[in-house]
């Protein structure tokens, strides 16, 4: 069965925290990685893509473990802004085809 | 740039109403999709297509019909609504169809009574 695998949370931490998401996935194959973030009643927006040697974006470190088949992502120094509901999305199809299956989200609630 | 853009953004059907929700980017965007996200369940993919003319099924597609007549343009056809059609659509789409994000619409809020 073809599967993303997310910690539902809720991940609640202070204002200035470090916090850790991990995301498993089922296809050793599989080529695409990203991580979106989905703010209450919006859209899904692109937070990063994961690349195979890791890849960092200001406070956001995105890293992928091909071996254990998990990707992970890394908030440093949590701001208020960062509350939101954190998506693990994965190309499962490997080469031939391309679908994206989402994770069901983890959410983060970062407090004063 | 517009990005995605879906119409409407609020529909209500009552069973066995027919309807199609509007999904255009002006991206030049090769592949183009559609999910639909519910409580407790995440988003799921209804069909997708990698270029004019093709389209194919995802993990939940009956009831749904889609075509791909202009590069454009994906809409999604609901053929005989059903309640269990009540959830939020989201079309989305991508430079092309391999290791690109995808780029979302604003979303559709559809109940099905």
């Amino acid at each position: 069965r073809k599967e993303v695998e997310q910690d539902p949370g809720p991940f609640n931490v202070p204002e200035g925290a470090t916090v850790a998401f991990n995301c498993t996935y089922s296809n050793s194959a599989s080529q695409s990685f990203f991580w979106y973030r989905q703010d209450c009643r919006k859209e899904p927006k692109l937070l990063m893509s994961v690349y195979s040697s890791g890849n960092e974006d200001g406070r956001f470190t995105a890293q992928l473990n091909r071996a254990s088949q998990y990707i992970s992502l890394l908030i440093r120094d949590s701001k208020l802004s960062d509350s939101a509901t954190y998506l693990c999305v994965v190309d499962l199809t490997g080469a031939g085809s391309y679908q994206l299956t989402f994770g069901k989200g983890t959410k983060l609630s970062v407090i004063p | 740039n517009a990005g995605v853009t879906q119409t409407p953004k609020f529909q209500v059907l009552k069973t066995g109403q027919s309807m199609t929700l509007q999904c255009a980017q002006d991206m030049n965007h090769e592949y183009m999709s559609w999910y639909r996200q519910d409580p407790g369940m995440g988003l799921r993919l209804i069909h997708y297509s990698v270029g004019a003319g093709i389209t194919d099924q995802g993990e939940v597609p009956n009831g749904y019909n889609v075509s791909r007549s202009t590069t454009e343009d994906f809409p999604l056809r609901l053929l005989s609504a059903a309640p269990s059609q009540t959830s939020v659509y989201f079309c989305a789409s991508s430079f092309r169809a391999y290791n690109s994000p995808l780029h979302f619409g604003n979303g559709t809020r559809l109940t099905v009574t």
